[in-house]
């Protein structure tokens, strides 16, 4: 079947960074994204990566091994508004996301 | 650029009723696609469409069903709602020069009773 996993919850202090893990298991792969989502609100797109290596985009960088089916998000000089859910996905054979249940990221001053 | 929108915000239905949740995009995005997002779930994808004129079903078609009459409308109707039909339901798009990343409406909460 087809699975992605990353924590429910983390909890990360201002100012410092944080690393958010997902592993997959999908049928094809095509890419891999993370989105944020604040409470309430709809997800909105952070990054994409498709080859291996780090995307680095200004406070977020994404990692993806494709043969260890993993994925990390990393966050930087964290903010307090950065306190949301951060959704994986992966695009699978058929170009259909399949999401992770999200981590909740708590930041405390 | 309005993007995506979605109607109505929420909504209270009666075990039984029909009901159907508005989508539209101004992106003229090829593909489009309806979610409904659960606590401690991921989103789960209901039905998507990758052209006008085109449909196909989802993880979870089950009591719903869509149309594509043209690019940027993309309704969702319950035929006879139950109450575990009762989520967070979320459109999005995708296509464009902008890359394979989807594009979320703001979603409409919907309790069944």
């Amino acid at each position: 079947g087809q699975n992605i996993d990353q924590p429910t919850e983390m909890t990360a202090t201002e100012g410092a960074i944080v690393q958010i893990n997902c592993t997959y298991q999908t049928s094809g792969f095509n890419g891999l994204f993370w989105y944020q989502q604040h409470a309430g609100e709809a997800p909105t797109f952070l990054s994409y990566n498709v080859l291996d290596g780090l995307e680095e985009k200004g406070r977020f960088s994404s990692f993806l091994s494709r043969s260890k089916g993993y994925s990390y998000l990393l966050l930087k000089e964290l903010q307090m508004k950065d306190s949301a859910s951060y959704l994986c996905a992966v695009m699978d054979s058929n170009y259909q996301l399949i999401w992770g249940a999200g981590t909740k990221l708590i930041i405390k001053p | 650029t309005a993007g995506i929108t979605q109607a109505p915000t929420s909504q209270i239905l009666a075990a039984g009723r029909s009901m159907t949740l508005r989508c539209t995009q101004d992106m003229r995005h090829n593909a489009m696609y309806w979610y409904r997002q659960d606590l401690g779930l991921g989103l789960r994808l209901i039905h998507y469409s990758n052209t006008a004129g085109t449909t196909g079903k989802g993880e979870v078609p089950d009591g719903y069903s869509v149309s594509r009459a043209n690019t940027d409308d993309f309704p969702l109707t319950l035929a006879s709602a139950v109450p575990s039909q009762t989520s967070v339901y979320f459109c999005a798009s995708r296509g464009g020069e902008g890359g394979d990343e989807q594009f979320f409406g703001p979603g409409t909460r919907l309790t069944v009773l």
